[in-house]
């Protein structure tokens, strides 16, 4: 089993919609968490942490949920600028820190 | 206002030749990261060095060394390349701790023919 899992997609909303993406890791010793946005053939970059308690940053809420070992990233009011794979990566607790990526969901926002 | 700079943009190769991708970040971060990203595929990493003077194998390692040259620098290199080595290569650094984000160059579209 892949550490971190994601449904690859892709998802295809007309804008305005509300999306979801659910990943889940296996090490349930995983410390941070955070979602990166990936635009074609660019760097990743960061989106957003992912706190135990949620957090918001403006139409993006992240989520964590330890029992089940998900985080969630729920994209309101989708704009065409929001087309762009979303990958999830997993730090553990300790050691060496080295950050692992899921294999991305792909987002495909339609007028 | 760097960051991670990444060299070459774009690379074409004949089976065999060698090369060394080179990195370098302005941001006197302790942890530098190869990976490397094929469709379908994510980022899998190559190599990785958590402070100056260390390096590891991440979890595709075979085929490239790496050279930590001092804080800043951080270079893969492939010593044979072969057609499986296609892929986009991404430098990456952080502090170094689990709660800090990476901070990725612009890439290396590598092609072996």
């Amino acid at each position: 089993r892949k550490e971190v899992e994601q449904d690859p997609g892709p998802f295809n909303v007309p804008e305005g919609a509300t999306v979801a993406f659910n990943c889940t890791y296996s090490n349930s010793a995983s410390q941070s968490f955070f979602w990166y946005r990936q635009d074609c053939r660019k760097e990743p970059k960061l989106l957003m942490s992912v706190y135990s308690s949620g957090n918001e940053d403006g139409r993006f809420t992240a989520q964590l949920n330890r029992a089940s070992q998900y985080i969630s990233l729920l994209i309101r009011d989708s704009k065409l600028s929001d087309s762009a794979t979303y990958l999830c990566v997993v730090t553990p607790s300790g050691g060496s820190y080295i950050p692992t990526f899921g294999r991305g969901t792909s987002l495909i926002v339609h007028p | 206002n760097a960051g991670v700079t990444q060299t070459p943009k774009f690379q074409v190769l004949k089976t065999g030749q060698s090369m060394t991708l080179q990195c370098a970040q302005d941001m006197n971060h302790n942890s530098m990261y190869w990976y490397r990203q094929d469709p379908g595929m994510g980022l899998r990493l190559i190599y990785y060095s958590a402070s100056e003077g260390t390096t590891d194998k991440g979890e595709v390692p075979n085929g490239y060394n790496v050279s930590r040259l001092n804080k800043r620098e951080f270079s893969l290199r492939l010593e044979s390349a072969a057609p499986s080595q296609t892929s986009v290569y991404f430098c990456a650094s952080s502090e170094g701790r689990s709660n800090e984000k990476l901070f990725f160059g612009s890439g290396t579209q590598l092609s072996v023919l």
